[in-house]
């Protein structure tokens, strides 16, 4: 079944303990992003990858790091999480030239107290 | 500035036929994007127009103007599944992301 994963789907942590939301696809797409979804804004890209080796910035990149060892996995690391991070966050791949179609993982709902 | 607009929530009855409005402010564009939502879940992707006019894809159909900076996303034979939230989103010219508009809830009712 063609699928974006990602996990953990549930985190609560603490200010400045660093972690890793892992992303995967299946699909072999070239393009994949990251998002956070907060109420009354809608999805803001955090990172976004267009291939192996090739990352760039959203819109929210503070805080964040990302890497793209591999084609199918994209990995969201916050080193030192802090309380304006706690959100709802989304991985998200396509094809290299229709990134109208975004394919997204099931959400991964971090908070950071 | 690139941005898009769109109501925060729409109520309609079952059987019933609804229209959202999406408007957007962007220098260059490729097309307008629609993708739904249900609580809890993933956003999951609808339609994409890249020219103007009208797309169908079985109860839901999404237009475009360019001219207007203009879309919208009509959904007919309203079903009490069809309770969510529907965004609009579009890539601006020269940049590899999506730019998604804060949301439409839709609430059908009996």
């Amino acid at each position: 079944e063609a699928q974006v994963t990602q996990n953990p789907r549930y985190l609560i942590t603490v200010t400045g303990k660093k972690l890793t939301v892992t992303c995967s696809q299946n699909m072999n797409h070239e393009y994949m992003s990251w998002y956070r979804q907060d109420p009354g804004l809608g999805l803001r890209q955090i990172y976004y990858s267009m291939n192996v080796e090739v990352t760039d910035k959203g819109d929210v990149p503070e805080g964040y790091k990302v890497s793209r060892k591999e084609k199918r996995n994209f990995p969201l690391i916050l080193e030192s999480p802090s309380p304006n991070q706690t959100s709802l966050y989304f991985c998200a791949s396509s094809p290299g030239q229709a990134l109208y179609e975004q394919y997204f993982g099931p959400g991964t709902r971090l908070t950071v107290t | 500035g690139q941005s898009l607009e769109q109501p925060s929530e729409v109520t309609a009855v079952e059987g019933a036929i609804v229209q959202i409005n999406c408007t957007y402010q962007t220098s260059g564009f490729y097309g307008l994007s629609w993708y739904q939502q249900h609580d809890g879940g993933a956003p999951t992707f609808l339609s994409y127009n890249a020219l103007d006019g009208l797309e169908e894809t079985g109860r839901f159909s999404s237009f475009l103007s360019r001219s207007d900076s203009y879309g919208y996303l009509l959904l007919q034979e309203l079903q009490m599944k069809d309770s969510a939230s529907y965004f609009c989103a579009f890539r601006p010219g020269g940049y590899n992301k999506l730019i998604f508009g804060a949301g439409t809830r839709l609430a059908v009712h009996p």
